[in-house]
Order: structure tokens, then C-alpha cells, then sequence
């Protein structure tokens, strides 16, 4: 069974500062991965999608890399904005020919101005 | 850019009583799902949709929910009869094709049983 684990539970770094969070999960043989923001009671919003072909991915400020032999992801979020305070979630295909994903708890992050 | 609505927002309910979460996914999409997420909790998978059946279902979706697409548009949950651990947030997602997929969530809708 799928299981994903991210680290750490919560973040709280001063606007400007770069910062990774990380994420692992257990099954590798995954055919992709995603990255999804959280704001308190809202919706999921897909940040980034990485296929198990590529190795990272980017949009904007956001770099998101895949290494499936390590069964890890990170989450890279340059020069932090107090915007991008939010919960991180990662999420990855529950296994072998599943499209159903499994989720992670995220990690919080708050941005100090 | 197009995008997954739902309705209601809120729904409040009693316990044993039936509730009907709707969505309606974006117009070219085929694949349908549902997820929630009990408060504090990580989000879970319960049931996907292709092609009018259920693709794939997870140990959480009993024979108190079902799924239905009624008008080629719209894609809903019911619940039977609502137990108090049914609270949490219902999401709708809905992707175009299955084999890598990028699914698309909408806002959910917040279940509160009481």
C-alpha cells in the first residue's frame, strides 16, 4: 500500500529566504508525481506535475524534483513571498495501475514578512 | 481556465438523513473522482468514474455512498444515511485522460453532520 510521508508538518521562515520541503513515498513504481497547494479551506491547486520520465520540473519560482529510486520528492520555492503561505501537499499514484492518488499531509508553510 | 464547481459550499445535516454533493467537471474531461478530507486529517480517495461506472473504489466508499452522472454534466456523491463521521471536506476532481493523469480539484463542499 501507497503510503506518503512529508517533512516537515510545518514551516515558518522570513520573507525573502528560500526553502525545500520534502516529501517520500514508499511504492516507486509511480508514473508520476504532483505538487498541490492548500489554502485554509479551500480547494487543491495543482502546483506542478512531474512524470516518472523526467527528474524536475519547474514553474516560476517553484522547482520540483523526483528521484523514484529514493522514493523522494522535493519542493524548492525560491526568494518566499508571504503569498505563499499555504499547505503543501504531495501526491502520487496509489500503485501500479491505480489512478486513484494517495496524499501526504503536507507541510504548512508561513512566510514572515 | 476552466474549473471543477461544486455546490453546495457548506451543506449542514443530521444524522441519518441523505445528502447529495454535486459537481460539475470541466466539459472535456472523462475521468471523474471523488475525494475527501476529514479536518486535520490528509486528503482520501473514494471512488472514480469512467464512462458511467465506477472505475475504482476505496474501502472508505461503502454501500452508503454512490456516485451518478445524470445530465452528461453534472457528477454526484450521495450519501444514504449520514453518520457523524461523515463531516469533512468533499472534493470533485475530474482529469482527461487516465493514463497520466493532472486532475483537476474543485473548492469542495464542507459536510457538517450533526
Amino acid at each position: 500500500k501507497q503510503e506518503v510521508t512529508q517533512i516537515p508538518a510545518a514551516l515558518s521562515v522570513p520573507e525573502g529566504e528560500n526553502l525545500v520541503l520534502n516529501c517520500s513515498f514508499t511504492d516507486s513504481a509511480i508514473y508520476n508525481l504532483q505538487w498541490f497547494r492548500q489554502d485554509p479551506g479551500k480547494g487543491l491547486t495543482s502546483l506542478l506535475l512531474i512524470q516518472s520520465s523526467q527528474r524536475e520540473q519547474t514553474s516560476g519560482r517553484l522547482n520540483a524534483s523526483l528521484d523514484k529510486s529514493s522514493g523522494r520528492s522535493t519542493l524548492y520555492i525560491a526568494a518566499s513571498q508571504p503569498g505563499d503561505s499555504a499547505t503543501y501537499l504531495c501526491a502520487v499514484p496509489s500503485g501500479a495501475g491505480s489512478y486513484q492518488l494517495t496524499f501526504g499531509k503536507g507541510t504548512k508553510l508561513s512566510v514572515i514578512p | 481556465e476552466p474549473e471543477v464547481t461544486q455546490t453546495p459550499s457548506h451543506q449542514v445535516t443530521q444524522m441519518g438523513q441523505e445528502v447529495i454533493l454535486r459537481c460539475v467537471p470541466i466539459s472535456n474531461h472523462l475521468y471523474f473522482y471523488w475525494y475527501r478530507q476529514i479536518l486535520g486529517q490528509k486528503v482520501e480517495f473514494l471512488v472514480s468514474f469512467y464512462n458511467n461506472e465506477i472505475s475504482e473504489k476505496s474501502e472508505i466508499f461503502d454501500d452508503q455512498f454512490s456516485v451518478e452522472r445524470p445530465d452528461g454534466s453534472n457528477f454526484t456523491l450521495k450519501i444514504r444515511s449520514t453518520k457523524l463521521e461523515d463531516s469533512a471536506m468533499y472534493f470533485c476532481a475530474s482529469s482527461a485522460t487516465p493514463g497520466h493523469p493532472r486532475e483537476f480539484f474543485g473548492p469542495g463542499t464542507r459536510l457538517t453532520v450533526l
